[in-house]
């Protein structure tokens, strides 16, 4: 159990479009979501807090209206990088957690992103 | 704000050997430590996690938590080529209201050698 799935895995778009990535809890209800981006060689940053039906809580130095995220369900969040640019290529990565096992983060397989 | 380091590496170790990898924490209020394996491309995975001061073992993995001296490590025991992927040591709790958001430090980087 505990099953979280990202969509794209991987996509590529030319500067200026913007990209919609899912994030979805397969077999669980996901109570709250996060966002994390990860450039090479470097850790994993959070880029954002979401629950279900409210609005996404930023961290510091994230453009919130560059990167739109939806968490509309307790099973779906989505996050949209708004007119992309090369330097927003990176790998995002979703995680969520669940009713009474706050603690503990189920992590997506990630999505790679390039923008040319 | 929170930081969490790790020695970058590259660590090597020979197959069969105890590869030991540690971290330590800045926010003393911090209350639960994890470690991920986290495989090139691929996201982080979680290995273990540990809440109290002392040892918890889980098969080849021990996690070893000095809260006194904001310190975690993680050893492998028989380590095996399998085991070669960047380890992130990730803390969350403490200051700042949020006990749920983990903090991630930049991982080490372990090569197990045949």
């Amino acid at each position: 159990g505990a099953v979280v799935s990202q969509h794209p895995s991987r996509v590529i778009c030319k500067s200026g479009t913007s990209v919609k990535i899912e994030c979805r809890s397969l077999d669980f209800q996901a109570t709250t979501m996060f966002w994390y981006r990860q450039f090479p060689k470097q850790s994993l940053m959070l880029m954002a807090t979401s629950n279900e039906g409210s609005k996404a809580t930023y961290e510091q130095g994230v453009e919130k209206d560059k990167f739109l995220i939806n968490h509309a369900s307790l099973t779906l969040s989505t996050l949209t990088v708004t007119s992309a640019h090369p330097e927003d290529s990176s790998f995002y990565i979703c995680s969520a957690t669940r009713l009474l096992q706050t603690n503990e983060q189920f992590f997506g397989p990630g999505t790679r992103l390039t923008v040319l | 704000q929170k930081e969490v380091e790790q020695n970058s590496g590259p660590l090597s170790v020979p197959e069969g050997a105890i590869a030991s990898l540690n971290c330590t924490y800045s926010d003393r209020g911090s209350q639960s430590f994890f470690w991920y394996r986290q495989y090139s491309g691929k996201s982080p995975e979680l290995i273990m996690f540990i809440y109290s001061n002392g040892d918890k073992e889980d098969g080849r993995f021990t996690a070893q938590l000095n809260k006194a001296s904001q310190y975690v490590s993680l050893l492998i025991r028989d380590s095996q080529p399998s085991d070669s992927a960047t380890y992130l040591c990730a803390v969350n709790g403490g200051s700042g209201g949020s006990n749920y958001k983990l903090t991630f430090g930049k991982g080490t980087l372990l090569t197990v050698n045949p």
